[in-house]
């Protein structure tokens, strides 16, 4: 059965530090990874995409790599801003004929002005 | 293009009621998935449906059921609400498969008294 985790639980930063935010991943057989945001209260919003045959994607300041044969994926913030202020969740998509993802429990992320 | 809408935003209802909850997903888009996100269970897979039927189901009782009309625009519905029904649903839209990015809704915020 497919567990996802996310450490750290939660994390606080000054603002205009860089900063990874880590997810794992037990089964290996992904077809691909989806970061998101989540702001409090509200729906979530795609952030990158990484496909199983990739390794690594990159948006604006946010860059997500993928290594598929250990199990982890990292999402880097450059130069944090308080604005990027959210809960990131990381998602695995399964091979196979499924739409189903597998989210991981999320990173709580303060950057401090 | 418009993003994935749901309606209601938000909803209070008491035990034994049961409830329509309604998401209509980006023009083009013909698959939409169902997701609960509670503070405890995290984000978990309830249901897909593509061209109007469904294709995956998750671990939920037969009290949570769905459907999806020939507009892709999709429904799911919960009999003999309980208090452990209390959260927020979301969905999401894709092209065809989950293998492109899946899109949220804002979700709706379900209480239950």
């Amino acid at each position: 059965k497919q567990e996802v985790t996310q450490i750290p639980a939660a994390l606080s930063v000054p603002e205009g530090e860089n900063l990874v935010l880590n997810c794992s991943f037990t089964d290996s057989a992904i077809y691909n990874l989806q970061w998101f945001r989540q702001d409090p209260g509200k729906g979530l919003t795609s952030l990158l995409l990484i496909q199983s045959s990739q390794r690594e994607q990159t948006s604006g300041r946010l860059n997500a790599s993928l290594d598929k044969s250990s199990g982890r994926s990292t999402l880097y913030i450059a130069a944090s801003q308080p604005g990027d202020s959210a809960t990131y969740l990381c998602a695995v998509l399964e091979g196979g004929a499924t739409n189903k993802l597998i989210f991981g429990t999320g990173t709580l992320l303060a950057v401090q002005p | 293009k418009a993003g994935v809408t749901q309606t209601p935003r938000y909803l209070i209802k008491t035990r034994g009621q049961q409830v329509t909850l309604s998401c209509s997903p980006i023009s083009g888009h013909r698959s939409v998935s169902w997701y609960q996100q509670t503070p405890g269970q995290g984000l978990q897979f309830l249901f897909e449906y593509f061209s109007e039927t469904q294709r995956n189901k998750g671990n939920f009782p037969g009290r949570f059921s769905g459907r999806q009309f020939s507009n892709s625009r999709s429904e799911m519905n919960v009999s003999t609400l309980e208090l452990g029904d209390s959260a927020l649903y979301l969905c999401a839209s894709s092209l065809v498969s989950g293998r492109e990015t899946q899109y949220f809704g804002p979700g709706t915020r379900l209480l239950v008294l």
